[in-house]
Order: C-alpha cells, then structure tokens, then sequence
C-alpha cells in the first residue's frame, strides 16, 4: 500500500450516465494528480493540483471534471464519457507539484464506457 | 514536445541475471528521474529515483543517470522471475507532472 486510495476500482458505465471517481492520500501530501493511461500509449497527465489549487489542465475534454476539495482528497467528474475513454485512472500525490518529488500512485479505477 | 524513449521489449533474462533497461529523454533541462515498476493489471510503483549524475544504488537496483549524454539506466542484479513486469522511465516536467516512457517489458525465465 502506498498510501494513496482510490474508489471504486472498477467501474462500468454507459455514456449518458454520470459517475465520480474518488482518490484519497494519508501521506501528508499537498499536490495531487489525474493521470490516464490507455493500452499502448504512455501515462498521460490530465489534472494537476498544487496546494488545493489547480495548477494544470492538460488540454482535457469537458467531460471530466475535477474537484479538489482539500490537500488529502481529489474527485473526478464523469458525464456523458465515451467508449475511447475507457482506461485505467490512476491518482498519484506527491510533497509539492513542481516535478522534481516523488509521486506515489493509487491502485487505480479501471472504467469501461458502453 | 517533450518526450522520453524507452525500448519496449520484451526483454528477457535468465534467472540470476542481471537485466538491463535504458532511457533516453528530450528535455534537457529535466532534473528529476524515476523508475517505476507495474505488475499487469495493477498501478506504477516507485522504486527508484535520482536527480544527480553517476550510479545510485537500492539493494538489487541500481540507477545510473547521465545528464550529457540525456541518459537514464536501471539495473538489476541477480534478477528473479518477480521482477518480471513493465518498467517505467519518468522524467519531471516542467507542469508539475512526470513524463513517461511506454515502460520496457521485462521477463526473468526461471
């Protein structure tokens, strides 16, 4: 365990359905991160949060939403997803966001888009 | 854009081995290097990581970095069939994120 949760694990959903994903750190940790990753392609960042504060958004659809109520906890919204967003979510945390600490990654949620 | 370049493998090595991954990455103002490692199904682990030129060493692991040359290198000692899974080159990018490789797959035959 690295400290970072993440719920559900897995998640199956239609695209008119709405759905959140929850990540929860007990590191002590101020940034916080979305990232995806799809078969045969790199992790790719989709949110950075610094102290609370959104610090990037990686040319994300609208689709997904983030929230970041405080240092420890980080949602992402889901609307009307679809099928070629199917693939896993991982959360990760780090000391600071700058790039240069250490990110710890939860286990995931792997979400399916019928 | 920037990008990190790993070999995808799959590479294979006996057990008792020592296996071998490398990394190259565009950015050459990049500071910070990780590795990580992720069984199929699961998420990426950190097992490494290195911010100064030369060899740092974690019990089987060793990371060798070479700024000059925008090299990173991970080796394992004495390699054993748990070890067989993706290994993930990541660089710190100047948002705040980590830039990652596809990951090198690695498999230790018993």
């Amino acid at each position: 365990e690295t400290g970072v949760t993440q719920t559900p694990r897995h998640l199956v959903m239609g695209m008119t359905n709405k759905k959140s994903l929850k990540c929860e750190q007990h590191l002590g940790h101020n940034a916080m991160y979305w990232y995806k990753q799809s078969a045969k392609k790199p992790l790719e960042l989709m949110f950075v949060y610094n102290f609370k504060e959104q610090t990037e958004n990686n040319s994300v659809p609208s689709r997904f939403s983030p929230e970041c109520p405080n240092s420890s906890h980080l949602f992402l919204h889901l609307h009307t997803l679809q099928p070629e967003d199917s693939a896993l979510y991982l959360c990760a945390s780090s000391e600071q966001g700058t790039g240069n600490y250490e990110q710890y990654f939860g286990p995931g949620t792997r979400l399916t888009v019928t | 854009q920037k990008e990190v370049e790993q070999n995808s493998g799959p590479l294979s090595v006996p057990e008792g081995a020592i296996a071998s991954l490398n990394c190259t990455y565009s950015d050459r103002g990049s500071q910070s290097f990780f590795w990580y490692r992720q069984y199929s199904g699961k998420s990426p682990e950190l097992i490494m990581s290195i911010y100064s030129n030369g060899d740092k060493e974690d019990g089987r692991f060793t990371a060798q970095l070479n700024k000059a040359s925008q090299y990173v290198s991970l080796l394992i000692r004495d390699s054993q069939p748990s070890d067989s899974a993706t290994y993930l080159c990541a660089v710190g990018g100047s948002q705040g994120n980590l830039i990652f490789g596809k990951g090198t797959k690695l498999s230790v035959k018993p």
